[in-house]
């Protein structure tokens, strides 16, 4: 079992509806990374949340370090947001800074 | 406009042939990363770095070998491609502190060994 989960595997959704994509994490961690990939597979960071919840435009991300979970939401859904978006967690503090990906979700936004 | 560089983006390469991929950063980042990705599945880290001189193997085995020479410059190699090496290599860098806001990653090199 892989330690960081992702789902839905894939989502399909019309453009302008609000998306939640969930990560569940099964070790401690200093910082959850949240990282949007398209097609020719470049990777692009969105957002490092250690608590609470950020906003950055449409995009929005939370965290609940009790229960190892974390949500990315995208409102007013666009075409332009089709990619792959993936979680990723660093080890406690103490441990080394490297990353654990999970598998990321495909999502497609229809015009 | 990117701060981290790779080259190529794609590479198609016979079997055996030694090949080297480039990764360049511009930001001045002490932390380095190579990872491997195949198609829809997670990235593994290969390599990583923390400074100058300093490389350490990751937590998928390689049979790749890696360099850190100058702080912008971490370039992976392959002695002899195999097709099992097939795959999309993605670079990294982190800042140092505690406050940073997170990985800037490359574009990544595709890879293909027939």
């Amino acid at each position: 079992k892989n330690e960081v989960e992702q789902s839905p595997q894939n989502l399909t959704a019309q453009e302008g509806e609000f998306i939640t994509i969930n990560c569940s994490y099964s070790v401690g961690i200093s910082a959850l990374h949240w990282l949007q990939q398209h097609p020719g597979g470049g990777i692009v960071s969105l957002f490092m949340l250690s608590s609470g919840k950020k906003k950055h435009g449409r995009l929005i991300a939370t965290i609940n370090i009790q229960e190892k979970h974390s949500s990315l939401h995208i409102t007013a859904s666009h075409p332009r947001d089709s990619a792959v978006y993936i979680c990723a967690v660093r080890g406690a503090p103490g441990a080394n800074s490297k990353l654990t990906f999970g598998k990321g979700i495909t999502l497609s936004v229809r015009p | 406009e990117a701060d981290i560089y790779q080259t190529p983006r794609y590479l198609v390469i016979g079997t055996g042939k030694k090949i080297t991929l480039e990764c360049s950063q511009t930001m001045g980042h002490d932390k380095m990363y190579w990872y491997q990705q195949d198609p829809g599945m997670e990235l593994h880290l290969i390599h990583y770095s923390y400074g100058v001189n300093s490389t350490e193997k990751g937590d998928l085995s390689s049979e790749s070998t890696v360099s850190r020479i100058r702080t912008e410059h971490f370039p992976l190699t392959l002695e002899s491609a195999r097709p099992s090496h097939t795959s999309q290599y993605l670079c990294a860098s982190r800042a140092p502190g505690a406050n940073n806001y997170g990985y800037t990653f490359g574009s990544g090199t595709r890879l293909t060994v027939v």
